[in-house]
């Protein structure tokens, strides 16, 4: 596609549940990133792709966040047993590996734990 | 964690008046970004400014950096309504960090 696609674009549960969110990146960009961004924190990184391998997973909360990328493609952050402090918008985005290249960002998906 | 702060936090002009937004930054960068959220969407990228530049236009827009201050300025002149969003800065460290460490953002509101 044209740009960075995430779904779904909202999503609601109760806590204690697990979520799944997905990205897929623009075609042809091989560092995929997610960031988390909430009102009391900003926007934070979470973890960064390189292909399928993850050499930075340094921003994940906890061990409840987990995520995968596989073809060098889609990539899904997974958040297990949700906590109301996992209420955020999540953000992908994507590059080229060449450095000094601009991240570029999709819309978001906006998860509220009840 | 957030890399520096932006100020001012919040800023309200005029159609037609120039806006400056200041960004701070603590360790040493590869380069520097400024991007743009409107209300409830994604971030767009707007401007890239390498650690060796120390100003970069684009269309509208001016970004300086002063790297022996850590700090960065963007200015958009001739404001309009459209303009209006929160506007983040963000770093990518020096070394093998790829990752972009945000500013707290400034929140631009440009009145018709």
């Amino acid at each position: 596609g044209a740009g960075v696609s995430q779904s779904p674009s909202n999503k609601v549960t109760e806590k204690g549940k697990d979520v799944e969110l997905r990205c897929d990146p623009i075609s042809g960009h091989t560092a995929l990133y997610w960031y988390r961004q909430s009102l009391g924190q900003g926007l934070e990184f979470l973890i960064y792709f390189q292909g399928n391998s993850a050499p930075d997973k340094s921003g994940l909360p906890s061990d409840r966040f987990s995520a995968e990328r596989t073809g060098g493609s889609v990539s899904t952050l997974t958040i297990q047993r949700t906590q109301q402090e996992d209420s955020a918008v999540y953000l992908c985005a994507s590059s080229s590996s060449i450095d000094n290249q601009p991240q570029h960002f999709g819309d978001g998906t906006r998860l509220s734990i009840l | 964690s957030q890399q520096g702060e932006e100020d001012p936090q919040a800023l309200s002009i005029q159609e037609g008046e120039n806006a400056t937004m200041n960004c701070s930054y603590k360790t040493s960068i590869n380069n520097l970004q400024w991007y743009r959220q409107n209300s409830g969407r994604g971030l767009v990228h707007l401007i890239l400014i390498r650690s060796n530049e120390r100003e970069k236009h684009s269309g509208r827009l001016r970004v300086t950096l002063d790297t022996s201050k850590k700090s960065s300025s963007l200015l958009i002149t001739a404001s309009r309504a459209a303009d209006t969003a929160s506007y983040f800065c963000a770093s990518i460290s020096s070394g093998s960090a790829r990752q972009l460490t945000f500013g707290s953002g400034t929140q631009l509101t440009v009145l018709p």
